[in-house]
């Protein structure tokens, strides 16, 4: 079926680490991909977004990479922060339709 | 982006009663979304909510029990109906341009059914 997955439920860096969050998507048609972050009490906040037609998408201290050969889709947070703790959810969408596919979610805590 | 709201934020209902949850944006947009986000867990699409017309409802969401209304480009409510302990959830409404693909999401309400 249609479905995208994350590999770890939680993450737990120390400030100033990389993080890196990893997904894993199952429909091969589908051609966007969003990474949104949800601090809580409060609605998921777009992060970033890449095509299928890419590989890699940079932003501000934040790297998508998108792997079409093994259907796997990853967020690498730069010098994490504190502010970074929160529950990641990467979510694809296919190129039929308008819904988003969200995966299960990997929390992730930020010590200092 | 567009700045969106919901009311009410929380709350705490009955069983067997209905809420009505409001979603409004500060522009015009082409899509609106209604999802729900049961305790812990990901982001699972209701309906597309459709402007004049019939909402579009995802495998296991019926009218009867989500009712949608959406009779303008800035405004959708979904009403959650004869609740149950098993519908507290958060839900939330998200919007997208027109040939946009990113959705941007309001705060969500947080629904608890005793």
């Amino acid at each position: 079926g249609e479905s995208v997955g994350l590999h770890l439920p939680t993450l737990s860096v120390q400030e100033g680490d990389n993080s890196i969050i990893n997904c894993a998507y199952s429909n091969s048609a589908s051609d966007y991909f969003i990474w949104y972050k949800q601090e809580s009490g409060k609605g998921p906040q777009f992060i970033i977004d890449i095509r299928s037609n890419m590989d890699k998408r940079q932003g501000q201290r934040v790297t998508v990479l998108l792997n079409k050969t093994v259907k796997h889709l990853s967020l690498q947070i730069a010098a994490t922060q504190p502010g970074d703790s929160a529950v990641y959810f990467c979510a694809e969408k296919s190129p039929r339709g308008t819904a988003l596919i969200f995966g299960k979610g990997t929390t992730l805590s930020v010590s200092s | 982006s567009a700045v969106i709201s919901q009311k009410p934020s929380r709350d705490i209902c009955q069983r067997g009663t209905s809420l009505t949850i409001q979603c409004q944006v500060d522009s015009q947009v082409t899509m609106m979304f209604w999802y729900r986000q049961q305790p812990g867990q990901s982001l699972t699409l209701i309906a597309t909510a459709n402007q004049g017309s019939e909402a579009t409802y995802e495998s296991g969401f019926v009218i009867d029990k989500f009712p949608i209304s959406r009779p303008n480009l800035t405004f959708s409510t979904l009403t959650v109906s004869n609740m149950s302990p098993e519908d507290s959830s958060i839900y939330l409404c998200s919007v997208a341009g027109t040939g946009q693909e990113t959705q941007y999401f309001g705060p969500g309400t947080r629904l608890l059914v005793l």
